[in-house]
């Protein structure tokens, strides 16, 4: 696509129900990154992959939290037994490997647990 | 670890005048870019202008420009003749290497820019 599609656009769930959202990016962007924005705050970085590997997961707030990316495409963000804390935007950006490469943001998911 | 610090969470600038928005950042590395992202109300956030940390030179794009001081790992925007469309939430990044090809972005947390007409 021409862009980096993030679905769904915004997510209402009650606590203790799993979500899972999903991030397309740019075709060809080996890289992608999840990170989450919270009201007020900035970008908080969740987990990143190289191709379908993720090297650095270290921004994963809980085991709750987990991440997939299958054929260096596709990503899902799977957020298990949601809590009200996890309400937040959710953002996915790619980018090409390479020095001169920027990152590419979707438009986010907005998650709100009830 | 890196940080990035934006000291001032909101902003605000009359239309056609300038605004300069600020950021320091801590590391020990030598080689890294600084980034200056915008985000709309819808979200999506736009690369506004970089600046490789090996340049000397301050990056400018059109209307953007930035002052980096290398020694003092700051690293401020400037906006000249400042337009409606301008207001937004501006990040400023911090990217490193940590792997072939492969970099971490840390970012601030944001200054909401206002626009008055």
């Amino acid at each position: 696509g021409a862009g980096v599609s993030q679905s769904p656009s915004n997510k209402v769930t009650e606590k203790g129900k799993d979500v899972e959202l999903r991030c397309d990016p740019i075709s060809g962007h080996t890289a992608l990154y999840w990170y989450r924005q919270s009201l007020g705050q900035g970008l908080e970085f969740l987990i990143y992959f190289q191709g379908n590997s993720a090297p650095d997961k270290s921004g994963l707030p809980s085991d709750r939290f987990s991440a997939e990316r299958t054929g260096g495409s596709v990503s899902t963000l799977t957020i298990q037994r949601t809590q009200q804390e996890d309400s937040a935007v959710y953002l996915c950006a790619s980018s090409l490997v390479g020095n001169n490469s920027p990152l590419h943001f979707g438009n986010g998911t907005r998650l709100t647990v009830t | 670890a890196q940080t990035v610090t934006q000291s001032q969470p909101e902003m605000s600038v009359q239309e056609a005048e300038t605004v300069t928005l600020s950021c320091t950042y801590d590391t020990s590395e030598s080689d890294y870019y600084l980034f200056w992202y915008k985000q709309p109300p819808s979200r999506q956030m736009i690369l506004v202008i970089r600046q490789e940390a090996y340049k000397q030179q301050n990056a400018t794009e059109n209307r953007f420009s930035v002052n980096f001081q290398k020694a003092a790992k700051s690293f401020s925007l400037k906006i000249s003749d400042s337009q409606l469309g301008d207001a937004a939430m501006y990040f400023c990044a911090y990217r490193s290497r940590v792997g072939s090809g492969t970099y971490k972005y840390i970012f601030g947390t944001g200054t909401r820019l206002k626009v008055l007409a």
